[in-house]
């Protein structure tokens, strides 16, 4: 099984619409970072959170690390077509080796205009 | 400001021809340097990193080596491709000593 779960795999809403996708691990997160992708495209980093109950806000994106630091949400406030793309979350694992950030798979965000 | 480069931006080559792929970092000294390989409907696979020149660390065994002939150079090879091989191709970079990566904007290759 993934060691990040990324939820929902894929979600379509009306542009003005929040949304939230989740990412959860069953270890502790040292580090938990949100990419944006777009199809055919590199990474684009969006933010980092390191502590337990750290918020982080960009634009209409908020992000949150829960105070256990195993499960993270990305919230966007009102969506605009501009948001569409693959959400990911990323994270260095206490099990992984120092250098190797695992990836969920990913969520494929569509907004409606 | 940072900018990393990646090309080709997308390659067509025959199973069992060679392959290079080229990655360059400019506007930072002494960064790591990672190879991924992200396979359609799949998550990012981390390949290869490399903390300095001439280091290489492999994650996944297979089909690829990769080299780090100049500090901001990352180059990613194949003798001989395998239709597996197929993917897109990303190229990251993160600070000596950080550990946020940003990623170039990838190759995108298919074996035939």
């Amino acid at each position: 099984s993934q060691e990040l779960e990324q939820s929902p795999q894929s979600l379509i809403v009306q542009e003005g619409k929040n949304l939230t996708i989740n990412c959860t691990s069953s270890k502790t997160l040292y580090g938990l970072y949100w990419y944006k992708q777009k199809y055919g495209e590199g990474l684009i980093f969006l933010m980092m959170l390191q502590k337990g109950g750290e918020e982080k806000s960009h634009e209409k994106i908020t992000a949150k690390l829960d105070e256990k630091k195993q499960q993270s949400s990305l919230h966007i406030t009102a969506s605009q077509p501009s948001h569409a793309g693959i959400y990911l979350c990323g994270a260095y694992i206490s099990s992984g080796s120092a250098r190797q950030l695992t990836f969920g798979s990913g969520t494929q965000l569509t907004v409606l205009p | 400001s940072q900018t990393i480069h990646q090309w080709p931006a997308t390659l067509v080559q025959p199973v069992g021809s060679p392959l290079s792929l080229e990655c360059t970092v400019e506007g930072t000294s002494n960064p790591n340097l990672y190879w991924y390989r992200q396979a359609a409907g799949r998550g990012l696979q981390l390949l290869f990193y490399s903390v300095g020149i001439g280091q290489i660390s492999s994650e996944v065994p297979q089909n690829l080596s990769a080299s780090r002939p100049q500090d901001r150079q990352f180059i990613l090879s194949s003798k001989k491709l395998l239709l597996s091989d197929s993917g897109f191709y990303l190229c990251a970079w993160s600070a000596n000593g950080g550990y946020t990566q940003y990623f170039g904007p990838g190759t995108r290759l298919t074996v035939l």
